[in-house]
């Protein structure tokens, strides 16, 4: 089955500078890859998605790279604000009822 | 928009005692799915089922686990007997049309098991 891992477990960034969560996936016939970011205690919840056909991503400040040939896929978050701290899940879309796999998460903290 | 709502938030269980949980997905969603978050760690998919049928529940532990999904709308997830591991938050979510290659998943607040 797929299996994603996910790089760093924390990070910290001071406000105004950038973030970058790392994701690999095993399965090469993966092609749907979102991101969700959960807030403490609340439920996890969509902020991008990248579908294999596709490089890169943008949505205001938040963006996402894929590789395929790499197998990898990355989250950029720009001028970080306080309210991004939360925990970012990557996740890779796979087998005949495309069951999604995430990752482990990182715990992003943003410094005022 | 309604959520999908999700019930009991908390429960606090002796081990070896059974417990179950209840999910509303979003009208109209067809797939729904049943997903363990242990803390500090990923969910990770338990069941989906398309409207009331068991798509996948490879990564169901079915001696002790059991879900259903009657008439394609509500579900609920059952743990008989709750062992120490099993303490976590489960999240029920649900999408449409067809699954997580197609659309976005909507999760529940999620409900949240010790087992003590």
């Amino acid at each position: 089955g797929e299996n994603v891992e996910q790089h760093p477990s924390t990070l910290s960034v001071q406000e105004g500078d950038s973030a970058v969560i790392k994701c690999t996936y095993s399965d090469s016939a993966s092609n749907y890859f979102p991101w969700y970011k959960q807030e403490l205690g609340k439920r996890p919840q969509l902020i991008i998605d990248i579908r294999s056909n596709v490089g890169e991503k943008k949505d205001q400040r938040i963006a996402v790279t894929l590789n395929k040939t790499a197998k990898h896929f990355s989250l950029h978050i720009t001028e970080t604000q306080p309210e991004d701290s939360a925990v970012y899940f990557c996740a890779a879309s796979s087998g005949s009822a495309r069951q999604l796999t995430f990752g482990s998460g990182t715990q992003l903290t943003v410094l005022p | 928009e309604a959520g999908v709502a999700q019930s009991p938030r908390y429960k606090i269980i002796e081990k070896r005692q059974s417990v179950a949980f209840w999910c509303n997905p979003i009208s109209g969603h067809a797939t729904l799915y049943w997903y363990q978050q242990i803390l500090g760690q990923g969910p990770k998919l338990l069941i989906q089922f398309q409207n009331n049928g068991v798509v996948d529940d490879s990564q169901l532990p079915k001696d002790r686990f059991s879900a259903e999904r009657l008439k394609g709308v509500d579900s609920t997830l059952k743990i008989q007997p709750a062992k120490l591991e099993d303490s976590a938050v489960y999240l029920c979510a649900s999408s449409y049309p067809r699954g997580p290659g197609t659309g976005e998943l909507f999760f529940g607040e999620g409900s949240r098991l010790t087992v003590l």
